[in-house]
């Protein structure tokens, strides 16, 4: 099962900031955020991720909130092109050295003209 | 681009009949995770290749298996088609198997069984 809830769509103006929330309360310390996109069913696409401290790259901010039990991906300047399924992950150690992303539903963002 | 690659990127099979799906990672990367995704639904983990072994698999069933090669490209077996494995497989590759390295998404094949 999932371990992140995420609102099921949003909308966004183009050229606003869009901020996607994610809830995590069952994280583990040593366990990781990542954020991915996907884009009318082609291959997920790595966004950014993060364990405890905010991270930038050059797509997104993210935000962990100190807690660890939610955080907050940013995308600075929205464009048409960001609309897309944003699945926040937690990454988990699953049988010894394996790890696996378990993807939830996912927020569909809708950036509007 | 990933520079993960998928082969081939569409396919309709059979009921019952056997399919290969092939993953060329990326460059450098050792380890292979591949997923299953419905329509509508985020991908499923199916299982993970480090270096050649299986190390680790999620609710599949045994007619779900695969391969890891030397130079770290892997495939996905399905044996005995089902409808219901009808599906975009996803394969992402990482440099390892730990937690905190990005992993890569090629652009899938898209499964069709009838």
């Amino acid at each position: 099962d999932a371990k992140t809830t995420q609102p099921p769509s949003m909308d966004c103006a183009e050229g606003r900031a869009a901020n996607l929330p994610c809830n995590h309360s069952t994280i583990s310390g040593n366990e990781y955020v990542y954020w991915y996109r996907q884009i009318h069913s082609q291959g997920p696409q790595y966004i950014i991720h993060g364990l405890k401290n905010n991270e930038t790259n050059e797509m997104a901010s993210l935000i962990i909130t100190e807690d660890r039990k939610s955080s907050t991906l940013i995308l600075p300047h929205a464009t048409l092109r960001d609309t897309a399924v944003y699945y926040c992950i937690v990454r988990v150690l699953y049988g010894g050295a394996t790890n696996k992303l378990i993807f939830g539903t996912g927020t569909l963002l809708a950036v509007q003209p | 681009e990933t520079g993960v690659t998928q082969s081939p990127t569409h396919l309709i099979k059979t009921r019952g009949q056997q399919v290969t799906l092939r993953c060329s990672s990326q460059s450098g990367h050792n380890t292979v995770s591949w997923y299953q995704q419905a329509l509508g639904q985020g991908p499923q983990f199916i299982f993970q290749y480090y270096r050649e072994e299986e190390n680790g698999r999620g609710n599949f069933p045994p007619r779900f298996s695969g391969l890891q090669f030397p130079n770290y490209s892997s495939e996905l077996n399905v044996n005995a088609l089902e409808l219901d494995d009808s599906a975009l497989y996803l394969c992402a590759s990482s440099l390892a198997a730990g937690l905190n390295t990005e992993a890569f998404f090629g652009q899938g094949t898209r499964l069709t069984v009838v």
